[in-house]
């Protein structure tokens, strides 16, 4: 298995522009979270899903934030307008399930926003 | 809510010697816990986890963890660092009643040759 898949790797962009982050789970994985890591604030859990429903999204900063999940294998998460405060880098992970179930990270997306 | 504290930064140990990185937690119910390290420019990659059972876990790499439930306390240790452990290493725990897992602020390993 590939793994989780996340694109693009790195994204520079200015303010006020709009930014999508996609993520592709593991197949077979049901349960999917977005993760922002900065410096000052650690591994924040933005939103999960299962079974392609949010079910907690409490972590998303603001309305400028959106996460979807269409189908069991893609998910994106979207900041619209982007901020210089949103860059940080952004981690997709998967697992089978939720309560006793590590999670398997992508790579991340390192996102600039200048 | 669950909560985890690493209360050390950073730990240094020299290549060989046993290594430990602490980790306590804080739920209501019954912990799932997990550790993950985490190298440069990558994601977090899982090494062990507690769920049930034997308090003492191992895991990839060597790496080994007990479950201290009276100290809630799930420290992270292998007998002979290398090198190539030096890493960010983060504890997470969840409650089983409940879908958040919450990540420790991480320690950063360093193993000096």
């Amino acid at each position: 298995d590939a793994g989780v898949i996340q694109s693009p790797r790195h994204e520079v962009t200015e303010m006020g522009q709009e930014v999508t982050l996609r993520c592709k789970p593991i197949s077979g994985h049901n349960s999917l979270f977005w993760y922002r890591q900065t410096m000052m604030r650690g591994l924040e859990l933005l939103i999960y899903f299962n079974n392609n429903v949010p079910i907690d999204d409490s972590g998303m900063p603001e309305d400028r934030f959106s996460a979807k999940m269409p189908n069991a294998s893609f998910s994106t998460l979207k900041i619209q307008p982007s901020e210089p405060r949103d860059s940080a880098v952004y981690f997709c992970a998967s697992s089978l399930g939720t309560s006793g179930y590590e999670q398997y990270f992508g790579p991340g997306t390192r996102l600039t926003v200048t | 809510a669950q909560s985890v504290a690493q209360p050390e930064d950073q730990v240094n140990v020299a290549e060989g010697n046993p290594l430990t990185v602490k980790c306590t937690y804080s739920v209501s119910g019954n912990p799932y816990l997990f550790w993950y390290v985490q190298y440069p420019n990558r994601g977090l990659q899982f090494l062990l986890k507690y769920i049930t059972g034997d308090n003492l876990v191992k895991g990839s790499y060597g790496f080994e963890a007990e479950f201290n439930k009276s100290q809630t306390s799930f420290h992270l240790k292998k007998p002979s660092a290398l090198v190539s452990d030096s890493a960010l290493y983060f504890c997470a725990v969840r409650e089983d009643n409940n879908n958040d897992m919450r990540f420790g602020a991480g320690t950063r390993l360093t193993v000096k040759p």
